[in-house]
């Protein structure tokens, strides 16, 4: 079955220090990844795409189709940042499947 | 361009009874899901629309339907409203299929008594 896991439900660093948010997929056709982000009070929305190979707001986040992992990585953490973040994949077809998500608490 | 709106916000209703949710899509976007979000489930996908037909849908039961007017409007709705109905429903839009970038609206909270 298709599956997006986020290990960890809350995240919390201080600013200045990197940090990584775990998403695994299991999924046996070539999937597409998402992050989406929901700052406080705002609506979700999308942070980055896997085939759009882009960084925003200093997040990356690399396919590792080995490890079928889509970890979402910012060098620097900034107290914007803080934030529920959410792993997504699609399947063929279409159909949209979410991880519980992650809160990160950037400490200043 | 204006964004995803959703109506109503909030909702209160009584087990048995049944619910008409809302939801305008960005100008131009043709492709609607729509989400249900849980404290426990996380976000799960109810279905997609597109011109008008269901393209997509997810494990929910049969009390759960919607459907998409010709100018991409969308209603989802539920019938015999149960405690576990309780959630933030979601709607998103896309241009033409939910694999794109999908614009999320604000959600209508529903809570059933």
């Amino acid at each position: 079955a298709q599956r997006v896991t986020q290990p960890e439900k809350l995240l919390s660093v201080f600013k200045g220090a990197p940090v990584e948010l775990k998403c695994n997929y299991s999924y046996s056709g070539s999937p597409e990844l998402f992050w989406y982000v929901q700052y406080s009070r705002q609506r979700l929305q999308l942070l980055l795409r896997h085939i759009s190979r882009e960084s925003i707001k200093g997040f990356t986040a690399d396919l590792n189709k080995g490890e079928t992992s889509f970890h979402l990585k910012k060098p620097f953490a900034q107290e914007e940042d803080s934030a529920m973040y959410y792993c997504a994949l699609v399947r063929q077809g279409g159909k949209l499947i979410f991880g519980q998500g992650t809160e990160l608490s950037v400490k200043p | 361009k204006a964004g995803v709106t959703q109506t109503p916000r909030y909702l209160i209703k009584t087990r048995g009874q049944q619910v008409t949710l809302s939801c305008s899509p960005i100008s131009g976007h043709r492709s609607v899901s729509w989400y249900q979000q849980t404290p426990g489930q996380g976000l799960q996908f109810l279905f997609e629309y597109f011109s008008e037909t269901q393209r997509n849908k997810g494990n929910f039961p049969g009390r759960f339907s919607g459907r998409q007017f010709s100018n991409s409007r969308s209603e989802m709705n539920v019938s015999t409203l149960e405690l576990g109905d309780s959630a933030l429903y979601l709607c998103a839009s896309s241009l033409v299929a939910s694999k794109e970038t999908q614009y999320f609206g604000p959600g209508t909270r529903l809570l059933v008594l």
